[in-house]
């Protein structure tokens, strides 16, 4: 069975600062996708982001970026020049190959003007 | 594209009722999850369907919950009898295939109150 840890329950940043969430996992599989997920305040869960374990290249999209570390099974979420928009749950996930997910607790993030 | 389709999107129920859930995933997509989101916890799956076909369903409650799939498109999840413990939120996704390189889209959920 697979376990995602998250273990900054709440965070704040500055607009246009760049903020750091966590994420570790634990897993004994090979072959595994990581994801982040943002649940806005009564809407609904979109990706963010996703890393292919057997990638080494930490994936980018826009402002968003993931430090993959597979050996130590981190995998933590950058956000750059954050934006009031950002304001939201995030969600670490891991699928396994059937693409059953299994979520992490979640990071209440508040940006602030 | 229309989105995942959920209705009802609040119900309020009294403990030991029943409760039925609605799901129409985005057309074309094979595989369909509902999750429980308990308040202030991440999503937690319940079921898995491939087409009309369980995959796994190894944390539904099965003596309450039951689900189907009946012609691999629209699924129902019911709660017979509720307990105060099943308020949550209930999401469903769905996606293309059951590969994990395919993404998961998720519906606005349904909020339900067991009292």
């Amino acid at each position: 069975a697979q376990t995602v840890t998250q273990s900054q329950p709440e965070m704040s940043v500055q607009e246009a600062e760049t903020v750091t969430l966590s994420c570790t996992y634990d897993t004994s599989e090979n072959n595994y996708y990581l994801f982040w997920y943002k649940q806005p305040p009564s809407r609904q869960m979109i990706l963010v982001i996703r890393q292919e374990a057997y990638k080494q290249q930490n994936a980018t999209e826009n402002r968003f970026s993931v430090n993959f570390q597979k050996a130590a099974k981190s995998f933590s979420l950058k956000i750059s020049d954050s934006q009031l928009g950002d304001t939201a749950m995030y969600f670490c996930a891991f699928a396994n190959a059937g693409n059953m997910l299994t979520f992490g607790g979640g990071t209440r993030l508040m940006v602030k003007p | 594209e229309a989105g995942v389709a959920q209705s009802p999107r609040y119900k309020i129920i009294e403990k030991r009722q029943s409760v039925a859930f609605w799901c129409n995933p985005i057309s074309g997509h094979a595989t369909l999850y509902w999750y429980q989101q308990i308040l202030g916890q991440g999503p937690k799956l319940l079921i898995q369907f491939q087409n009309n076909g369980v995959v796994d369903d190894s944390q539904l409650p099965k003596d309450r919950f039951s689900a189907e799939r009946l012609k691999g498109v629209d699924s129902t999840l019911k709660i017979q009898p509720a307990k105060l413990e099943d308020s949550a939120v209930y999401l469903c996704a769905s996606s293309l295939g059951q590969g994990s390189y395919n993404e998961q889209f998720f519906g606005p959920g349904t909020r339900l109150t067991v009292l």
